[in-house]
This record gives C-alpha cells, structure tokens and sequence, in this order.
C-alpha cells in the first residue's frame, strides 16, 4: 500500500526556520517525482515544488522560491522542505505527493495527510 | 501563471448529475495530451485523484466520474451523484509551471 506521511510541523515565529518532512512506503521512491502543496486554512492548493528522481532538477514557486528548499533522500525513501524566513502568510497544510508516471506529467496519485505549520508570534 | 475559472458552488439532487466546469486563462492542452486533472477534497482530508489527462479515470475510482474537455474548457461530471460525493472538487493544470489550481468547487445536495 502506497502511503505518505509528513511530519515536522508546529506553531513557529515569524523569520524563523522549520523543515517539514515525508517518509513514503509501499512504491519504489526512487521512481518517482515528488512535489510539496500547501493549503492555506479555507483556501484552496498550492503548488509550492518538486524535485526530480535524482535531485537534479528542483523548480519552485515564486512565492517560496529563496526562502523554501526542497530535497529528498532515496535510500532513506525521504522528501524533505526547509521552510526559512517563515512569514504569517506562510501558515497553512503542508502536503507532499507523488506525481504520478503514467499517460501524462504533473498530476498527483497519491498526497500524504499533511502537516499543519503555523506563523505567528 | 495560468488562471483555472471554477465556480464556487453547486448544488444538486441526489441521483441526478453534477457537472463542474473548469476554464482556464489560455489552452492546457498538447498535441498528445489536455494537461488537466481532477481532484476531490472532504473536509479535513487531502486532495484525491479522480480523473488525469481530462478523461482518465484514477484507479479504484467508481465509474460515475468522468472527464471531459480540451483547450481551455473542462468539465467533470458526476453521475449519479451519491451523498459520499459531498466535497470540494478542484481542477488543475500541469501544462506549464507554475502548477495552478482553481479555487475550488463546492458540492452540496438540494
């Protein structure tokens, strides 16, 4: 059974730092694309990274992009975002998914339960 | 950044059909592919796929969802609708970065 589980998050004050984390199971990691989601409370998704197979290539959102890091860890089966200067605006679901490899790109067959991160002082 | 138009409500009838559309600011779609997929959200819950590439249906998804559309005009269609179907459906396109959704719309029953 494929399953992502985030963890890491928590109430942080405004410039600090955080790193939230996803462990996966049930599916060659490696294989895979993964990206990070956030969702603000009563907002709707947001596409914030992804990293390749090999961490080669990472692509960012602009509103994150020198501020959040993305990485990931293949024998560890890991996919991990730095969150750096956090900012009230910053609160929100932090979910990571598996970009799914077949017909197609960039859609997402299976998200973890997500990790709340809260900015506020 | 391309725009995904999705209306915020929808209310339906049990057993009838729910049609959710999704426009979006300029075409998602390829010459092999229309990049827009489907997702459904319950309250509390992550996204779930439910339908990839504008008419795929996602594994272990029942076969009353389906999928329609191409260039900047989507549709998901919902039929028969069932009170399990109470969420909030979501369009998003991957035809180029950055990755958008629409704001979301909301299912409810008449």
């Amino acid at each position: 059974e494929v399953q992502l589980v985030e963890s890491g998050g928590g109430l942080v004050q405004p410039g600090s730092s955080l790193k939230v984390s996803c462990v996966a199971s049930g599916f060659t990691f490696s294989s895979y694309v993964m990206h990070w989601f956030r969702q603000a409370p009563e907002n709707g998704i947001e596409w914030l990274a992804y990293i390749n197979t090999d961490s080669s290539s990472t692509h960012y959102a602009e509103t994150v992009k020198g501020r959040f890091t993305i990485s990931r860890d293949n024998a560890k089966n890991t996919v991990d975002m730095q969150l750096s200067s956090l900012r009230s605006e910053d609160t929100a679901m932090y979910f990571c998914a598996r970009e799914g490899n077949y017909g197609s790109w960039g859609y997402f067959d299976y998200w973890g339960q997500g990790v709340m991160v809260t900015v506020s002082s | 950044d391309i725009v995904l138009t999705q209306s915020p409500a929808l209310a339906v009838s049990l057993g009838q059909r729910a049609t959710i559309s999704c426009r979006a600011s300029q075409s998602v779609s390829t010459s092999s592919y229309n990049l827009m997929h489907w997702y459904q959200q319950k309250p509390g819950q992550q996204p779930k796929l439910l339908i990839y590439d504008a008419s795929n249906l996602a594994s272990s998804i029942p076969a009353r969802f389906s999928g329609s559309g191409s260039g900047t005009d989507f549709t998901l269609t919902i039929n028969p609708v069932q009170a399990d179907d109470i969420a909030t459906y979501y369009c998003q396109q991957s035809r180029e970065l950055p990755l958008t959704f629409g704001s979301g719309t909301k299912l409810e029953i008449k």
